[in-house]
């Protein structure tokens, strides 16, 4: 069974520090995708991981794949209040169907 | 394009009664999905199509139905309400379910089975 651990799953911290949160399994992935979602809305992509050792960047978000493609980490620099929210990763499975791990919840405080 | 919508928002049941839950996407998406997302559990795949009239099971499927009788709408039953139901019900779409495609939620359905 394809499991993905997200960690850590509780983190608040005050604006313009740093953080990282991180998304690991024992399973390789073909592909991971991270989604952030906000109280009381749906998940929204934020990018789609492809390649062992890929490197994306999306303004102060930079996203890792592990060279192995069985971790990822998602790191934000100078964090925003605009930052909050529970965050998503989620790996290719088979048969149409993504593996999902648990969420980080993000506060990022004024 | 309104995306994907959820009706209702919020609903409360009583055990044993039943309901669905609306879903529609104007994308053309061949690919819709159901999820429930529960405390600590992240999101769990309930019943997934790939097409108008073809469905299948997710990791969840035990007391929920669901049809594709067209590609814009897809429904998802609960057959008799449990307390163990009680969740957050969000719908998706995706072009064609490739895994890197972006996958669009709608803004879920809070339900609370009493």
């Amino acid at each position: 069974t394809q499991l993905l651990e997200q960690s850590p799953q509780f983190l608040s911290i005050q604006e313009g520090e740093n953080l990282t949160v991180y998304c690991n399994s024992s399973s390789v992935f073909s592909s991971l995708q991270w989604y952030r979602q906000e109280p009381g809305e749906g998940p929204v992509l934020l990018v789609t991981v492809v390649t062992g050792g890929e490197v994306k960047k999306l303004k102060r978000l930079t996203f890792q794949f592990g060279d192995a493609r069985k971790d990822s980490s998602l790191h934000i620099t100078a964090a925003q209040p605009g930052d909050t929210g529970l965050y998503l990763c989620a790996g290719a499975g088979s048969n149409y169907q993504l593996i999902w791990g648990a969420g980080t919840k993000l506060i990022i405080k004024p | 394009n309104a995306g994907v919508t959820q009706t209702p928002k919020f609903q409360v049941l009583k055990t044993g009664q039943s309901m669905t839950l609306q879903c529609a996407q104007d994308m053309n998406h061949e690919y819709m999905s159901w999820y429930r997302q529960d405390p600590g559990m992240g999101l769990r795949l309930i019943h997934y199509s790939v097409g108008a009239g073809i469905t299948d099971q997710g990791e969840v499927p035990n007391g929920y139905n669901v049809s594709r009788s067209t590609t814009e709408d897809f429904p998802l039953r609960l057959l008799s309400a449990a307390p163990s139901q009680t969740s957050v019900y969000f719908c998706a779409s995706s072009y064609s379910g490739g895994s890197q495609e972006t996958q669009y939620f709608g803004p879920g359905t809070r339900l609370l089975v009493l």
